[in-house]
């Protein structure tokens, strides 16, 4: 069980928008810290895709966006390509009982049909 | 352009020790970063496990901090993970990161990864 929440799966069409959720609580999202967006490709490590909440590093397509509002951040794909097709993970910080924690949602499939 | 390359045994027993080596090119330990551990179980998620800066200043996670190690060697660029005790359920891919820590506003993540490792615990 994850601490930030995220769904086992998402689809969509080529060009058309989809969005990732990730849920946290007041001791991660909502105690205002930042969510950054992880794309695992199949067979490869996890890159950098959204950090700070809304910022892509350098390469990252436009088409890839972050928002944060509450308990819950975001990730859209706009423009949705082939290429897409991957596992997206989110991950911040928790504030608990056991100390400050780096935490990542559970993970979601994109499927490009 | 960073590059991280993990290197270690691929299987090791249940109860014994892992032991993991994160080399880095084209960005030195002894830098502004910080460097960490994340392993992903097969077919499952990701999980971080430690992190630590060039000074030896380290952080763990809480599950996990009994019976881990991390440690640098900013003379080889490397930085090293030990797990004591494993069992089965410590079989997956071990990655290592290069960790972006801003105080304020308040960022961690992770900017570089390794190809990542699979280590299996097995008799």
């Amino acid at each position: 069980q994850s601490v930030l929440t995220q769904p086992p799966s998402v689809s969509g069409a080529p060009g058309q928008r989809v969005t990732i959720s990730c849920t946290g609580s007041n001791s991660n999202i909502g105690a205002g810290y930042a969510v950054h967006w992880y794309q695992q490709l199949p067979g490869t490590a996890p890159t950098l895709l959204i950090y700070g909440d809304i910022n892509r590093p350098s390469g990252v397509p436009d088409r890839f966006s972050g928002s944060k509002s509450g308990t819950s951040a975001s990730l859209a794909i706009t423009g949705l390509q082939a290429e897409d097709e991957a596992d997206y993970y989110c991950q911040s910080y928790d504030n608990s009982l056991s100390g400050l924690d780096v935490v990542f949602g559970g993970g979601t499939k994109l499927t490009v049909l | 352009q960073v590059h991280l390359k993990e290197s270690g045994p691929g299987l090791v027993k249940p109860s014994e020790t892992l032991s993991l080596t994160c080399d880095v090119f084209g960005s030195s330990i002894s830098s502004g970063y910080y460097w960490g551990w994340i392993r992903q179980p097969p077919g499952k998620g990701l999980e971080w496990i430690a992190t630590i800066y060039h000074s030896g200043s380290s952080y763990s996670n809480p599950s996990l901090k009994s019976r881990v190690t991390i440690s640098v060697d900013a003379a080889k660029n490397h930085f090293s993970l030990k797990m004591r005790s494993v069992t089965a359920t410590d079989t997956a891919v071990y990655y290592c990161a290069r960790v972006v820590v801003v105080v304020d506003p308040d960022l961690y993540y992770f900017d570089y990864w390794g190809q990542g490792t699979l280590v299996t615990v097995s008799s």
